[in-house]
């Protein structure tokens, strides 16, 4: 199942809301996680089955969608929150987007 | 607190083999699923190899079977990737990943990360 994130960039400034879409080749029902990952740091889990937040994610994030196509979306962006972001899905293996940066306008 | 921590990355010849290791603590490591992820420089992520909590399943993606092999020593608490016949696209960071669920099959998403551990094959 390929993964395809839109845009591969965004410039947003701080305290604007932001939307990331993600789009699977083929249905994965509910069985896609957003990661959050920082230069030099290992991925971290923000969002898991679509739109649960991971423990200790701030409710500023919130996903949705089902099937092929799903977003992510940050209600007010914080100084913290520039980094680049993945989908996964893993209803049939475990396959991830090609990520989209969120970058400083 | 879960605390993966990788180890045995370096730099290796094509044609070499590296065996990595991921130290587990803070869970009760016999119950997970656990895979091993890679990031070549300046690239997204890409899961290669995954085992079930009790050892018996094992998956691995087309770019590395046959060259790898993902073992566990629950006596250890500890992960294991094989990588054998080492090709320059293997160039990475390596991270290992606990699944969500205890227990089952895998097929969760990663809810605990490592910190990574990077292979450079070149000549």
């Amino acid at each position: 199942i390929v993964m395809t994130q839109s845009p591969a960039t965004l410039s947003v400034s701080p305290g604007e809301r932001v939307t990331l879409s993600c789009r699977a080749s083929q249905s994965v029902s509910s069985k896609l996680a957003w990661y959050q990952q920082k230069p030099g740091q290992a991925p971290r889990l923000f969002i898991y089955d679509a739109s649960t937040r991971a423990t200790g994610i701030p409710a500023r994030f919130s996903g949705s969608g089902s099937g092929t196509e799903f977003t992510l979306s940050i209600s007010s962006l914080q100084s913290e929150d520039f980094a680049v972001y993945y989908c996964q899905q893993y209803h049939n293996w475990w396959t991830f987007g090609q990520g989209t940066k969120v970058e400083i306008k | 607190q879960v605390r993966l921590v990788e180890s045995g990355g370096g730099i290796v010849q094509p044609g070499r083999s590296l065996r990595l290791s991921c130290a587990a603590s803070g869970f009760t490591f016999s119950s997970y699923s656990m895979h091993w992820v890679r990031q070549a420089p300046g690239k997204g992520l890409e899961a290669v190899a995954v085992l079930s909590y009790d050892g018996v399943k094992k998956f691995y993606a087309d770019s590395v079977k046959g060259r790898f092999t993902i073992s566990r020593d629950s006596s250890k608490s500890a992960l294991y990737l094989q990588m054998n016949n080492l090709r320059p696209e293997d160039t990475a960071v390596y991270y290992c990943a606990r699944e969500s669920v205890m227990g089952g099959s895998p097929g969760s998403y990663f809810q605990h990360w490592g910190q990574g551990s990077p292979v450079i094959v070149s000549s």
